[in-house]
């Protein structure tokens, strides 16, 4: 079945650091891809997607391109902010049938002053 | 605020006694999702409603859990007899489901369910 797979966490960092969250799949189709955001007490929000092969997303200063030839759809940030601190989850999403997300296990990123 | 709404954010049940949940989706949104999210995961698919029909259920969801949709607006979910590994917190999300390789699922906030 679809799976992703995301670098374990926690992953701490200082502010304005570069940042990096892998994220594998594994899709029976052509998915569409995407990184929701938990942060502290709020709900899931979208943060990014990408809908097809070497499209990159991108929101808030986080990309991430949609590498189909090795299944990856890599997170990063340039310079990360206290504000980021939060648990990043990446997910995949077929477009047939019910088009359900498959979320990975989710990756809690704390940022340090 | 024309987000997806959840009620109520919090329930604290014991073990036997039935729970119901309610999801609000965004209006005109016509595909609703149910998940289930427990502490260090990431969400997993329940069912989903397309309108007011349910199309698809995951074996997750045991004969005890049942959702419905009246009229294709506010959706329920209902656990009969709770057990202490349906402790979790309830994700509802809803989307447009017109254009399926862009459709974007919106989240509401949770229900968080604990079952002493």
């Amino acid at each position: 079945g679809d799976s992703v797979t995301q670098m374990e966490g926690p992953v701490t960092l200082s502010e304005e650091a570069f940042l990096t969250i892998n994220c594998t799949y594994t899709a029976t189709g052509y998915p569409s891809l995407f990184w929701y955001v938990q942060y502290p007490g709020e709900g899931l929000q979208l943060l990014l997607k990408a809908t097809k092969a070497d499209d990159k997303g991108s929101n808030k200063g986080f990309e991430a391109t949609y590498r189909k030839e090795t299944t990856s759809f890599h997170l990063e940030k340039g310079s990360v902010q206290v504000s980021d601190s939060a648990v990043y989850f990446c997910a995949l999403r077929n477009v047939w049938g019910a088009q359900k997300l498959v979320f990975g296990q989710g990756t809690r990123l704390t940022i340090n002053p | 605020d024309t987000g997806v709404s959840q009620n109520p954010r919090h329930k604290i049940t014991k073990r036997g006694q039935n729970v119901t949940f309610r999801c609000d989706p965004i209006s005109e949104h016509n595909r609703l999702y149910w998940y289930r999210q427990t502490l260090g995961q990431g969400p997993e698919f329940l069912t989903y409603f397309q309108n007011e029909a349910q199309l698809e259920k995951s074996r997750l969801l045991s004969d005890r859990f049942s959702a419905e949709r009246p009229k294709g607006s506010f959706s329920t979910l209902e656990i009969q007899r709770t057990e202490q590994g349906d402790s979790a917190m309830y994700l509802c999300a809803s989307s447009l489901g017109t254009q399926p390789r862009t459709d974007t699922q919106y989240f509401g906030p949770g229900t968080r369910l604990t079952v002493l």
